[in-house]
């Protein structure tokens, strides 16, 4: 299957500092990412929807001017945690899919980012 | 909206052994695809199997195959054969077909922690 990467695999930033997470597709153009966002033990939420070239959608109850995301590649979209918290410490994963008519367009997940927050 | 119900927090097994994951859905729509995803400890995400609602034929990959009810809304995992490298949490879900402004949009469910006993 196709891969997503996603950077850094871990991050610990200080209470009010931004941290800027990175998500790739290596091999595919990934025409839409979603965001989630996952408490230990818990399901996926999903944050917000980013779709190449346009602003993302967000979830109701998700602050887009907290959770900042930019699509501006078909490769790469950003998720950038403005003043983190320690509440928002928590582990971030992207999935990245291309939207073909007639075909599967499978959701291809990151391998996440666990973001501690002091 | 659409929701996804896992109503077993946690399952266990014996290696070689069958174990059933429970599921159910509630939407309206009549075009949708039903997907379990593996969370192993690594926690990246993994597909395991699809299914899409307009088949009848329930979706067999492997060890794993899936009891697809659609007018009960009741998607079942049963992994046969079970092996050590089972043991992951697995998620349910739930994405309507195509169109519309939320297509894509995975729905999961809380999750079942499945452990694998020697």
């Amino acid at each position: 299957g196709a891969v997503v990467s996603q950077h850094p695999s871990w991050v610990i930033c200080k209470s009010g500092t931004s941290v800027k997470i990175e998500c790739r597709s290596l091999d595919f153009q990934a025409t839409t990412m979603f965001w989630y966002r996952q408490f230990p033990k818990q399901s996926l939420m999903l944050m917000a929807t980013s779709n190449e070239g346009s602003k993302a959608t967000y979830e109701q109850g998700v602050e887009k001017d907290k959770f900042l995301i930019n699509h501006a590649s078909l490769t790469l979209s950003t998720l950038t945690v403005t003043s983190a918290h320690p509440e928002d410490s928590s582990f971030y994963i992207c999935s990245a899919t291309e939207f073909l008519a007639g075909e599967k367009n499978e959701q291809f997940f990151g391998p996440g980012t666990r973001l501690t927050v002091l | 909206a659409q929701t996804v119900t896992q109503s077993q927090p946690e399952m266990s097994v014996q290696e070689a052994e069958t174990v059933t994951l429970s599921c159910t859905y509630d939407t309206s729509e009549s075009d949708y695809y039903l997907f379990w995803y593996k969370q192993p400890p690594s926690r990246q995400m993994i597909l395991v199997i699809r299914q899409e609602a307009y088949k009848q034929q329930n979706a067999t990959e492997n060890r794993f195959s899936v009891n697809f009810q659609k007018a009960a809304k009741s998607f079942s995992l049963k992994i046969s054969d079970s092996q050590l490298g089972d043991a992951a949490m697995y998620f349910c879900a739930y994405r309507r077909g195509a169109g519309g402004t939320s297509y894509g949009k995975l729905t999961f469910g809380q999750g079942t922690i499945l452990t694998v006993h020697p």
